[in-house]
């Protein structure tokens, strides 16, 4: 059974860094196919497309965000890293992580976190 | 990277079927077939409905199936049902610049 679990902060301030941790079960990010993603949310609007981390190290990120983010992979912690620069109310939201298994589902998230609130906030 | 374009809302009353579009561009949707939709319920996590287009995981209903032409992608939830209500997310991938959401279907059951 495959789990992912976010944690970090829940407030943090203007101008900070965040940085966020997904803890994963149930598979190896070791494993050709597979991949980590973060997505978020803020409040009452759609989600976003953050940054994901391939089995191989590959990295892809948001080209809006691209500047302020950074994706890293802990193989023998079974954790998946993101930190976000420069830290902006408008940066208020949810973050899930989410696996992906290109032999399983495609380029698609299939198992998703429950997501951790973010406040931006003086 | 512009989120896919997507209506904001849709209805249709028990039984009937209902289509969400999702537009793109040849840079995502109309380039790969690795369109995804995702469904969400209020405070809950988005849950996988349709990948590469137009294939359904394990434990996806068969009232749900998705389409693509050209630079649109389509979910087609047919027979509709009450907990079918919810929000509805398309996603593609977009080469190197990674992913891009669509900006989400409200779908009212009547």
């Amino acid at each position: 059974q495959i789990t992912l679990k976010e944690s970090g902060p829940t407030l943090v301030k203007p101008t900070q860094t965040l940085t966020l941790t997904c803890t994963f079960s149930g598979f190896s990010l070791s494993t050709s196919g597979v991949g980590v993603g973060w997505i978020r949310q803020p409040p009452g609007k759609a989600l976003e497309w953050l940054a994901l981390i391939y089995w191989d190290d590959d990295k892809r990120y948001s080209p809006s965000l691209k500047s302020r983010l950074t994706i890293t992979k802990d193989t023998s912690k079974n954790q998946v890293v993101l930190t976000m620069t420069n830290m902006d109310p408008v940066d208020t939201a949810t973050y899930y992580c989410a696996h992906r298994d290109y032999y399983d589902s495609g380029d698609a998230f299939d198992i998703w976190g429950q997501g951790t609130m973010v406040t931006v906030s003086s | 990277q512009s989120a896919l374009t997507q209506p904001r809302s849709v209805s249709g009353s028990p039984g009937q079927s209902v289509t969400i579009s999702c537009t793109g561009t040849s840079s995502d949707v109309g380039g790969y077939n690795y369109v995804s939709w995702y469904q969400q319920h209020p405070g809950k996590a988005p849950k996988l409905m349709i990948y590469d287009v137009s294939k359904r995981p394990s434990g996806v209903p068969d009232r749900f199936s998705g389409s693509k032409s050209g630079n649109t992608a389509s979910l087609t939830i047919s027979g509709l049902q009450a907990e079918d209500e919810a929000d509805y997310y398309c996603c593609s991938y977009a080469g190197s610049y990674g992913g891009v959401f669509g900006g989400g279907t409200k779908l009212t059951v009547l």
